[in-house]
């Protein structure tokens, strides 16, 4: 079965970038999305088809894929994306996704 | 608007079945499929299967063919899962999601249905 790796956590300071990878075997070759979760709250699709924002995401979220890695680029991180990340690839009709990344905007 | 509504909290024992309901409006039920995907205490997503709302045609996670149905009532645009011979394991919060532009993103969440297995 296909395995996506993301890093467990990652902590940044408010106005910094944070950049989140997902790996994967020829991931450049799938599309790549992610989601956002906060606590007690279903995930939210903030990235999809590697680039594109769904409406109303800020625009600080932008995605690459290439190769073997997939990233989420947040710029000028702020303390409302602190959270967990998970990224999601679609192989064979069935979906994957990373073990998540928990983001602390401290 | 898109809305996936789910049915609420269940406890079960050990052994039971469970079967969680996601009332979908707000757009053509049969154009797009359902997924499945689950969430333990604490741990990641995990996807469980989806089915085609157009002809039933279902697909399922290795881990867990065998011990998961997906059907829908096209009539009903409603879509469940059951879950059988029930574990603590399966203890977890239960989505149904939705992806419509086709490259398997899930643009679209319920808001998740609270499984607890407990004796």
């Amino acid at each position: 079965s296909y395995e996506l790796t993301q890093p467990p956590s990652l902590s940044v300071s408010p106005g910094q970038t944070a950049s989140i990878t997902c790996s994967g075997h020829k991931l450049g070759d799938k599309y790549a999305c992610w989601y956002q979760q906060k606590p007690g709250q279903s995930p939210v699709l903030v990235i999809y088809q590697d680039t594109k924002r769904p409406s109303g995401i800020p625009e600080r979220f932008s995605g690459s894929n290439s190769g073997n890695t997939a990233s989420l680029t947040i710029s000028g991180t702020q303390a409302m994306d602190e959270g967990d990340y998970y990224c999601q690839a679609w192989d064979s009709n069935t979906v994957t996704f990373g073990g998540g990344t928990k983001l602390t905007v401290l | 608007q898109v809305q996936l509504v789910q049915s609420g909290a269940e406890v079960k024992k050990p052994g039971a079945s469970v079967k969680i309901s996601c009332k979908a409006s707000g757009y053509i039920f049969t154009n797009h499929a359902i997924q499945w995907v689950r969430q333990a205490p604490g741990q990641r997503l995990e996807w469980m299967g989806w089915i085609n709302a157009a002809n039933g045609n279902t697909k399922y996670s290795e881990k867990y063919q065998g011990r998961v149905a997906i059907s829908r009532d096209t009539s009903a645009t409603t879509a469940y899962m059951e879950v059988s011979s029930l574990r603590s394991e399966d203890t977890a919060v239960y989505y149904c999601a939705l992806g419509t532009t086709g490259t398997g993103d899930l643009d679209y969440w319920g808001q998740g249905a609270l499984v607890t297995v407990s004796s």
